[in-house]
């Protein structure tokens, strides 16, 4: 069974200023799905950021980015110009494709706080 | 833009009694599943559902536990019999089948408290 493991339960930020959430999963798969997830206080869940397994290339939306290292099994957001407004838990997840099942796997969360 | 929309938002019932939470998916989505997140923790999945049936569910979905596509558009989970621990908010997702753009497009969540 695949697991993901986030170390950092709580981190903070000065606005404008860059923070790396980190992010690791065990799995026997070679084909599999990465996300981050932003949950605001409305608990709402909100796509943050998605990286294929097959492609080398770390994936960026705007100010956020990956550093996917797969043979390390390692999946960071970057955070860069942080805004009040990315104050939020953020869960990293997992997902094999295939079987009739595309379920998350989800880690327990890193709750981040942009300070002003 | 097409999203999930669940219904209730919160949901307070008694110890003992059923409940149904509701769910509309993103019209096009092949994939249905709901987790559950108790206060605190983690989102945890309890159940898939494709093609009109059960793909996956995990260990939390007991007997307990049933979902319906009733109608072609709504994706219901009922819980029969709830208990305390049942108290957390539920999560209805869907997604498309077609790769690579599999994204789980999440509902606002049902917030459930069971007293």
């Amino acid at each position: 069974a695949q697991t993901v493991t986030q170390s950092q339960p709580e981190m903070s930020v000065q606005e404008a200023e860059t923070v790396t959430l980190s992010c690791t999963y065990d799995t026997s798969e070679s084909n599999y799905y990465l996300f981050w997830y932003k949950q605001p206080p409305s608990r709402q869940m909100i796509l943050v950021i998605r990286q294929e397994a097959y492609k080398q290339q770390n994936a960026t939306e705007n100010r956020f980015s990956v550093n996917f290292q797969k043979a390390a099994k390692s999946f960071s957001l970057k955070i860069s110009d942080s805004q009040l407004g990315d104050t939020a838990m953020y869960f990293c997840a997992f997902m094999k494709p295939g079987g009739g099942s595309e379920k998350l796997v989800f880690g327990k969360g890193t709750k981040l706080t942009v300070n002003p | 833009e097409p999203e999930v929309t669940q219904t209730p938002s919160h949901q307070v019932t008694q110890m003992g009694q059923e409940v149904i939470l509701r769910c509309v998916p993103i019209s096009n989505h092949l994939y249905f599943y709901w987790y559950r997140q108790i206060l605190g923790q983690k989102v945890e999945f309890l159940v898939s559902f494709y093609n009109n049936e059960i793909s996956e569910k995990s260990e939390i979905f007991d007997d307990q536990f049933s979902v319906e596509r009733p109608d072609g558009s709504n994706f219901t989970l009922k819980i029969r019999s709830t208990k305390l621990e049942d108290s957390a908010m539920y999560f209805c997702a869907s997604s498309h089948l077609l790769r690579p753009n599999t994204e789980a497009f999440f509902g606002q969540g049902t917030r459930l408290t069971v007293v």
